[in-house]
């Protein structure tokens, strides 16, 4: 059974701090997404990793797929309220775009 | 484009009750999922279908029905409601093509409580 673990689950931080999220596995993924949900709603995709040490950007946000495919972690620099919310990773593994999610990490960033 | 939608929003049951969760999508996609999203577990899939007519079981099918007649939609069946299937229900679709790529489009929920 593949499994996604993320760390921390929840991270409570002053507006323009940095914080780092883990996604662990022992499993190989051929891709890697990170989604974020506000209360309500339902997951939106930030960005998908395909390659062993891919690294994208999005404005203030990094993410970074393992050489090894199987860890990714997101980056965030200078933290804003707007960036309160729920990050889940997924790992991609099928042609049927079967996911598997990580547990989610809450994050709570204050004025 | 209305997106993924999900009807209804909220649901009581009574335990031993049935009840079907109904998602639709205007965006001509293939794939189809189900999943529940219960506090510190993340979602975890229920069930799928990669086209009409077809299903196929998740990590988590038991006590849980599906059926997928028409492409546009893609129902979850609860025969025999139990306390233990309180949670909050996603359905989300992608396209076939484009690989790893693809996103899944989710619909905004379906809190339910059994009693």
């Amino acid at each position: 059974t593949q499994l996604l673990e993320q760390s921390p689950q929840f991270l409570s931080i002053q507006e323009g701090e940095n914080l780092t999220v883990y996604c662990n596995s022992s499993s190989v993924f051929s891709s890697l997404q990170w989604y974020r949900q506000e209360p309500g709603e339902g997951p939106v995709l930030l960005v998908t990793v395909v390659t062993g040490g891919e690294v994208k950007k999005l404005k203030r946000l990094t993410f970074q797929f393992g050489d090894a495919r199987k860890d990714s972690s997101l980056h965030i620099t200078a933290a804003q309220p707007g960036d309160t919310g729920l990050y889940l990773c997924a790992g991609g593994s099928s042609n049927t775009g079967k996911l598997i999610f990580g547990q989610g990490t809450t994050l709570q960033v204050k004025p | 484009n209305a997106g993924v939608t999900q009807t209804p929003k909220f649901r009581v049951l009574k335990t031993g009750q049935s009840m079907t969760l109904l998602c639709a999508q205007d965006m001509n996609h293939e794939y189809m999922y189900w999943y529940r999203q219960d506090p510190g577990m993340g979602l975890r899939l229920i069930h799928y279908s990669v086209g009409e007519g077809t299903t196929a079981k998740g990590e988590v099918p038991d006590g849980y029905n599906v059926s997928r007649l028409k492409k546009q939609n893609f129902l979850l069946g609860l025969e025999s409601a139990a306390p233990s299937q309180t949670s909050v229900y996603f359905c989300a679709s992608r396209p076939s093509g484009g690989g790893p790529y693809n996103e899944q489009f989710f619909g905004p929920g379906t809190r339910l409580t059994v009693l």
